[in-house]
């Protein structure tokens, strides 16, 4: 089994539509949590840290249940421009060994 | 600029090669990885640096893959007597020091190396 696990998609949404990603990560003892993104043939990007009690970045807003060891991404009024794979980082402690998941690619469609 | 360089952008190699790419990262991060992406995959840790000292090479592949940092600042990935598999991007990050990150890893462009 993966270490980090998500959506394999691709998932693809007309303009507008409000879109959610899963990921699902198997070591519990992670300590971080991150969505990065990343567009065709470019290098990956930090999108947003993910934090315990949940937060927001304007249309995006990620989740954490650590219990379920379980991670979201919820994507509001979706643009053209959001389309990219998003994929699902975790870290055992901050500054070392992050782990990425294999990407969830979303298409938004006008 | 001031991010992370990496050079050459694109390797063609015969199988059987020797490649050797490397990585310049931002001024100043203490931390530097490698990562290899296959297409269609996410990427996959390969090695990680802290200044000069390689803290963890669990990633790599086999004993053709070597990653050095001799002086703490420009990392070398080597690949010795490259296969077909080897065909990958190979992505350098850095990041500031453990103390002070918040865990935002900076990402070069990659090197795209395809084995013939």
């Amino acid at each position: 089994r993966k270490e980090v696990e998500q959506d394999p998609g691709p998932f693809n949404v007309p303009e507008g539509a409000t879109v959610a990603f899963n990921c699902t990560y198997s070591n519990s003892a992670s300590q971080s949590f991150f969505w990065y993104r990343q567009d065709c043939r470019k290098e990956p990007k930090l999108l947003m840290s993910v934090y315990s009690s949940g937060n927001e970045d304007g249309r995006f807003t990620a989740q954490l249940n650590r219990a379920s060891q379980y991670i979201s991404l919820l994507i509001r009024d979706s643009k053209l421009s959001d389309s990219a794979t998003y994929l699902c980082v975790v870290s055992l402690w901050t500054g070392q060994n992050f782990v990425f998941g294999p990407g969830t690619r979303l298409s938004v469609l006008p | 600029g001031a991010g992370v360089s990496q050079s050459p952008r694109y390797k063609v190699a015969k199988r059987g090669q020797d490649v050797a790419l490397r990585c310049d990262p931002i001024s100043g991060h203490v931390s530097l990885f490698w990562y290899q992406q296959a297409l269609g995959q996410g990427p996959e840790f390969l090695t990680y640096f802290q200044n000069e000292a390689q803290l963890d090479k669990s990633g790599l592949p086999s004993d053709r893959f070597f990653a050095e940092r001799p002086e703490g600042s420009v990392s070398t990935l080597k690949i010795q007597r490259t296969q077909q598999e080897d065909s990958a991007v190979y992505l350098c990050a850095s990041s500031p020091d453990r103390g002070r990150s918040t865990g935002e890893l900076f990402f070069g462009e990659g090197s795209r190396l395809t084995v013939l």
